[in-house]
């Protein structure tokens, strides 16, 4: 069955204690990105990756750190997380040159 | 940068009126895509529009492209309480860059 799993589901840390939210994907896709939900702002892409060890800022990076080491993994990485990063965290995947993108079920992340 | 601007942000309907959401961007896009989101859950991927002037139908659903590429329209014919949900749509300047904008989404609600 073609999936994007994220981990964990839910988390509730501290400001300040580095985290790591994983993606990983079975469809051999090129793409990933992370994008972050908030109420009344949709969805703000935070990174993109289109391939192997290629990773670009996306409109929110500020905060974030993510690699693409493996093809079917991109890990989103909070250094220092702050409470303005409480926020729902999707995870998606597709093939290179645009259609249809698989999102993850969602990381809600809380900082306190 | 590019903006996507979505138009209702809410929208309350009785079950068999018409709804429709529209979507503008500020700069011409190279594919819109739209995508629905259930309460609680994640985004699904309902269709891609590359060409001007495109109209795709799926069911009771039409999605329109603009001639200019910069606005598209997803219109749902007699709603019923399965299409609950937020519809995004997100756009693409380029087809083959990472980049893509979501609006901020339409949040239909039925009433039986």
């Amino acid at each position: 069955e073609a999936q994007v799993t994220q981990n964990p589901r839910y988390l509730i840390t501290v400001t300040g204690k580095k985290l790591t939210v994983t993606c990983s994907q079975n469809m051999n896709h090129e793409y990933m990105s992370w994008y972050r939900q908030d109420p009344g702002l949709g969805l703000r892409q935070i990174y993109y990756s289109m391939n192997v060890e290629v990773t670009d800022k996306g409109d929110v990076p500020e905060g974030y750190k993510v690699s693409r080491k493996e093809k079917r993994n991109f890990p989103l990485i909070l250094e220092s997380p702050s409470p303005n990063q409480t926020s729902l965290y999707f995870c998606a995947s597709r093939r290179t040159g645009g259609g249809e993108a698989f999102f993850g079920q969602g990381t809600r992340l809380t900082v306190v | 940068g590019q903006q996507v601007m979505q138009i209702p942000q809410y929208q309350h309907v009785q079950e068999g009126e018409d709804f429709t959401t529209y979507c503008n961007s500020s700069t011409t896009l190279s594919n819109i895509q739209w995508y629905k989101q259930r309460p609680g859950g994640h985004p699904v991927f309902l269709i891609q529009l590359v060409k001007s002037g495109e109209v795709k139908k799926q069911k009771r659903l039409t999605f329109q492209f603009g001639e200019a590429k910069k606005n598209s329209s997803l219109h749902i014919t007699a709603t019923q309480t399965t299409d609950v949900g937020t519809y995004f749509c997100a756009g693409s300047r380029d087809t083959n860059a990472g980049k893509s904008t979501f609006g901020d989404g339409t949040t239909l609600t039925v009433k039986p």
